[in-house]
């Protein structure tokens, strides 16, 4: 099992909708936790980051974290073309910071 | 302020040169990151530098492939006898010291072994 997972997608919806991504992790003593959008031939760029359980609102965008169930979740409200990317989740899972990610979740908007 | 910044954007090689990618930090960031992504295995931690401590280099995936920070700034990545399977982009992040620091990425190097 890996240490974090992620559906690959690719999830297309229309504009205007809200955008529902998620991961999985295995080790329960995880307690940081980001997401990150990366665009086409750029590199991963921070869009949220949470520590422990609970929701974390910024913009269009709210991270939430259930420590329980070993789940997080990224949601993106009134989603525009202009969100069309790859999702990532990434989990410091080791001494040092190093970052565990999920494969990564391919988001269309279509107009 | 300036990201972080890679160079080159694109590198083309035979199979069996070495090449060099380059890192430039985040000014003030004391911790540095390499990382690999390519198709099949995701986005891959490689090597990871804080200040004056020795490297972690638990994600190397062979000797083949070697970095090093000078000066506690700017960071080369080396990979010697380069393979096809090396073929990937070469990501590189830098965060402040202190544990679960945000990373920061640059674009990457993107490598294509011919």
């Amino acid at each position: 099992q890996k240490e974090v997972e992620q559906d690959p997608g690719p999830l297309s919806v229309p504009e205007g909708a809200i955008v529902s991504l998620n991961c999985t992790y295995s080790n329960s003593a995880f307690q940081y936790f980001m997401w990150y959008r990366q665009y086409s031939r750029k590199g991963p760029e921070l869009l949220m980051y949470t520590y422990s359980s609970g929701n974390k609102e910024d913009g269009r965008f709210t991270a939430q974290v259930d420590k329980s169930s070993k789940y997080i979740s990224l949601f993106i409200r009134d989603s525009q073309p202009s969100d069309s990317a790859t999702y990532l989740c990434a989990i410091p899972t080791a001494a040092g910071n190093k970052l565990t990610f999920g494969g990564g979740t391919r988001v269309l908007v279509k107009p | 302020g300036a990201g972080v910044s890679q160079s080159p954007s694109n590198k083309v090689t035979e199979k069996g040169k070495d090449v060099e990618l380059r890192c430039d930090p985040i000014s003030g960031h004391t911790a540095l990151y390499w990382y690999r992504q390519s198709l099949g295995q995701g986005l891959e931690f490689l090597i990871y530098f804080q200040g004056n401590s020795a490297p972690d280099k638990s994600g190397l995936p062979s000797d083949r492939f070697s970095a090093e920070r000078t000066g506690g700034s700017v960071s080369t990545l080396t990979i010697q006898r380069t393979q096809q399977e090396d073929s990937a982009v070469y990501l590189c992040a830098s965060s402040y010291a202190n544990s679960n620091q945000p990373q920061h990425f640059g674009d990457g190097t993107r490598l294509s072994i011919l």
